[in-house]
């Protein structure tokens, strides 16, 4: 089975740099994606990894090392707008379905 | 907006009703994929659709029937729900079932009284 692990909650302050880390267990992994989702609205793609390394996205980075089973998302210059929830998902490869941790609350403050 | 639209955005029906949620995709895809969001738990997938065809169904109850009618609608249809069926409902589509990138529509938000 697939299993994922990130924080439940994670608070900063406008304008710093926050990490939400993300470890699995899976049968088998083709990648690693990070969704958005605003309270009361749909969850967004953020990015994907399919390789080791960093894919940088403006304000938003997206880590992945296969050998650790660990991937993060690097949020710089926070905002305001940046709190909602993220996911991390994994494509474990055969179907394609990704499977889904439970979500990070990241809370920015003023 | 991401191209995916749900209808209704809230839906309170008894345990006796039946209902359906709707869905449409406007982005030419080829697989459309019913979750279930429930509080503190993971997003869980309920049904896969590719070309018109179920391909997934992660033991989901009876009591929640599927219907692909091309590859632009998705429904499901409920029926004789229990209070722990309430939870968020969420659509997606992606280009084809192999694609990393899912499109989520906004959900309809579902309380079984």
């Amino acid at each position: 089975g697939q299993s994922l692990e990130q924080p439940s909650e994670v608070t900063a302050v406008e304008g710093a740099i926050v990490q939400i880390n993300c470890t699995y267990q899976t049968s088998g992994f083709y990648g690693l994606s990070w969704y958005q989702q605003h309270d009361g609205g749909a969850p967004t793609f953020l990015s994907y990894n399919a390789l080791d390394g960093l894919e940088e996205t403006g304000r938003f980075s997206s880590f992945l090392s296969r050998s650790d089973s660990y991937g993060y998302l690097l949020l710089q210059e926070l905002q305001m707008k940046d709190s909602a929830s993220y996911f991390c998902a994994v494509n474990p490869g055969g179907s394609y379905i990704p499977t889904f941790g439970r979500g990070t609350s990241l809370i920015v403050h003023p | 907006e991401t191209g995916v639209t749900q209808t209704p955005r809230h839906l309170v029906m008894g345990m006796t009703n039946k209902k359906s949620l709707k869905c449409e995709q406007h982005l030419g895809h080829n697989a459309m994929y019913w979750y279930k969001q429930s509080a503190k738990k993971p997003l869980e997938l309920m049904f896969v659709y590719s070309l018109e065809e179920r391909v997934e169904n992660n033991s989901v109850p009876s009591r929640f029937s599927p219907e692909c009618p091309n590859s632009s609608h998705l429904f499901l249809h409920l029926h004789t729900l229990q209070p722990e069926d309430s939870a968020l409902y969420l659509c997606a589509s992606s280009q084809d079932r192999d694609s990393h990138t899912q499109y989520f529509g906004p959900g309809t938000r579902l309380t079984v009284l």
